[in-house]
């Protein structure tokens, strides 16, 4: 099993464009999560989803959008990017009914906006 | 609004040493998760603590947690050189909320 993957790994946009992160699990998870990472900061949620077709705002979804048509993917886009932007993206996954079961997190997006 | 605080946010210490890492929060929660992080890799889930009282241990780490203080400690025990990572709390309320972290480097 792969796990979770990310796609791409790095990214560097202008500010103003756009893009779409690629979030993939093969554990049949239900719940999803896109946080972003930065120095000093830990973990920031971005948006969630507790199934296919659903999603929610987290601490931090303004500037972000976020679509789970099927179960094993999570997208996040970017519909203009900003420099505040600048961040490793990281993806999770979670089984169970609930928002805090354990997180099983990706490898990571490293974007930056210039 | 829930806070949690970890500390301290950056350790340099000594091969052999035992040290502990702190995580406050402030709200009621009953399940706490410690990660660990390598430099430019992802998180990895070491230790859930889903009762007061209730300790786990995995080679030189042992994690515990005090629900009534709200406090999880983790204390490293002769560190090694692998140890050396940042490692995350997460109070799980609602949803799982991070600590800053605590950046771990130990020195042979």
């Amino acid at each position: 099993n792969a796990g979770v993957t990310q796609t791409p790994k790095f990214r560097v946009l202008k500010t103003g464009q756009s893009m779409t992160l690629l979030c993939a699990q093969d554990m049949n998870h239900e719940y999803m999560y896109w946080y972003r990472q930065d120095p000093g900061m830990g973990l920031r949620l971005i948006h969630y989803s507790v199934g296919e077709g659903t999603t929610a705002k987290g601490e931090v979804p303004d500037g972000y959008n976020v679509s789970r048509l099927k179960k094993q993917n999570f997208l996040l886009g970017l519909e203009s990017a900003a420099p505040s932007q600048t961040s490793v993206y990281f993806c999770a996954s979670s089984y169970g009914t609930t928002n805090y079961n354990e997180q099983f997190f990706g490898p990571g997006t490293r974007l930056t906006v210039l | 609004e829930l806070k949690v605080e970890q500390n301290p946010l950056f350790l340099s210490m000594q091969e052999g040493k035992n040290y502990t890492i702190y995580c406050n929060y402030s709200t009621t929660s009953d399940r706490l998760y410690w990660y660990r992080q390598d430099p430019g890799k992802s998180l990895e889930s070491l230790f859930v603590l889903l009762s007061n009282g209730a300790v786990k241990q995995e080679g030189r780490l042992m994690a515990s947690l005090d629900t009534k203080a709200r406090l999880s400690t983790l204390h490293i025990t002769a560190a090694v050189h692998d140890l050396s990572a940042t490692y995350f709390c997460a109070v799980a309320v609602n949803q799982l909320i991070w600590g800053a972290g605590t950046k771990l480097i130990i020195k042979p």
